[in-house]
């Protein structure tokens, strides 16, 4: 069964310092999604991502947040400048475009664990 | 906004009972889907079971099945003879077509052997 994959599994950080989250969507899917965990709590919406613009994002995505598509298979989440509160887990799920039976469907990947110290 | 609301935060059930896990939900849609996912203790996201609006008849998926209540917002999980292996944070998502999932707050769900 097709996956949505995520790297790195886990990434220790110092506060400050940029990272970059990647995803691979599953290859027919149009729509891509970045959602995040802190430890305990509920999975947040960050971002949605369509025909190579951002489509949606919640207050959370602020300037030190960036997405982009840079070669038609990944899909990147980067922090500009981490803080502690940017701990979590972060989540990627893609979606496939209208007409498919399994349109509303999103799949996740396994997530990438974000620490700041 | 659409909201999602579920009240439990934990539960537990006997191995082999059956338990029913409660979520609301608001919106001013007429069209969208309702998702039950489960994330385990690796955090992965896994669907276990999702209900059309426009559906009237409440999906079923082998153990686990829907109690969907349209005009009452109601969107409750039942997972029949329990196992060990159910046990996991469940969340409760809501998306109207185009739009992004929304998640409740989760719940708990404790197996006793």
């Amino acid at each position: 069964e097709p996956e949505v994959t995520q790297t790195p599994s886990h990434q220790v950080t110092q506060m400050g310092q940029e990272v970059i989250l990647r995803c691979v969507p599953i290859s027919n899917h149009l729509y891509f999604y970045w959602y995040r965990q802190i430890l305990g709590q509920k999975v947040e919406f960050l971002v949605s991502f369509y025909n190579n613009e951002i489509s949606e994002k919640s207050e959370i995505f602020d300037d030190q947040f960036s997405v982009e598509r840079p070669d038609g298979s990944n899909f990147t989440l980067k922090i500009r400048s981490t803080k502690l509160e940017d701990s979590a887990m972060y989540f990627c799920a893609s979606i496939p475009g209208q007409g498919n039976s399994g349109a509303n469907v999103l799949t996740f990947g396994a997530g990438s664990r974000l620490t700041v110290l | 906004a659409q909201t999602v609301t579920q009240s439990q935060p934990e539960m537990s059930v006997q191995e082999a009972e059956t338990v029913t896990l409660s979520c609301t939900y608001d919106t001013s849609e007429s069209d969208y889907y309702l998702f039950w996912y489960k994330q385990p203790p690796s955090r992965q996201m896994i669907l276990v079971i999702r209900q059309e609006a426009y559906k009237q008849q409440n999906a079923t998926e082998n153990r686990f099945s829907v109690n969907f209540q349209k005009a009452a917002k109601s969107f409750s999980l039942k997972i029949s003879d329990s196992q060990l292996g159910d046990a996991a944070m469940y969340f409760c998502a809501y998306r109207s077509p185009h739009e992004k999932l929304t998640f409740g707050t989760g719940t708990r769900l404790t197996i006793i052997p």
